[in-house]
């Protein structure tokens, strides 16, 4: 059965560097999103791609968050510089029309 | 003001017994899709079933049923003949917004007792 997958499992960066995570949709999928969730917590949106732009992101998806689909493949979202607070679990998504998968998701660890 | 309520922070049922966990939410979008993630302990998200704010019958995907109440802005999720591997976190959720974005609520842990 197909799945998302994402690279790598588990990151750890110092503050202020900057890392790049990958994302690997459902192949006949159009839809492409991110999500993090901070330990504990709920799951958070930050941004959802068509098309080749985004569609929509949310106030966390600010100026250091990027996303791009380099090739017809890979969908990934690099943050710029890194702080303590973006200690997270990051899921990447894809979706054919309505139901959103999830990939095994990349744990971030800025120290 | 919170879009997706999970009110039960945690729940128990004895194995092969049903329990229903409860989600309510909160639109304004005549068109919007409503969905449950099960999240296990090694920390991937798992769909489990989805409900179209037209769809007339209540969702049902083997196990996994949803009570679907449009008028009480309410989408239970029942999970009947519970197993130990059903232990997990729970997630509501619901598509909005014109990026299809998901909101979901706090989770609810459900643990199976044998």
């Amino acid at each position: 059965e197909p799945e998302v997958t994402q690279t790598p499992s588990h990151q750890v960066t110092q503050m202020g560097q900057e890392v790049i995570l990958r994302c690997v949709p459902i192949s006949n999928h159009l839809y492409f999103y991110w999500y993090r969730q901070i330990l504990g917590q709920k799951v958070e949106f930050l941004v959802s791609f068509y098309n080749n732009e985004i569609s929509e992101k949310s106030e966390i998806f600010d100026d250091q968050f990027s996303v791009e689909r380099p090739d017809g493949s890979n969908f990934t979202l690099k943050i710029r510089s890194t702080k303590l607070e973006d200690s997270a679990m990051y899921f990447c998504a894809s979706s054919e029309m309505d139901t959103q998968y999830f990939g095994p998701g990349t744990r971030l660890t800025v120290l | 003001a919170q879009k997706i309520t999970q009110t039960q922070p945690g729940m128990f049922v004895q194995e092969k017994e049903a329990v229903t966990l409860d989600c309510t939410y909160d639109t304004s979008d005549q068109s919007y899709g409503l969905f449950w993630y099960k999240q296990p302990s090694s920390g991937e998200m798992i769909f489990l079933i989805y409900q179209g704010s037209y769809d007339e019958q209540n969702a049902t995907e083997g196990r996994y049923s949803l009570n679907f109440q449009k008028a009480r802005k309410s989408t239970n999720l029942v999970i009947s003949a519970s197993q130990l591997g059903d232990s997990a976190m729970y997630f509501c959720a619901m598509r909005e917004g014109r990026g299809n974005k998901l909101v979901f609520g706090a989770g609810t842990i459900l643990r199976v007792k044998s």
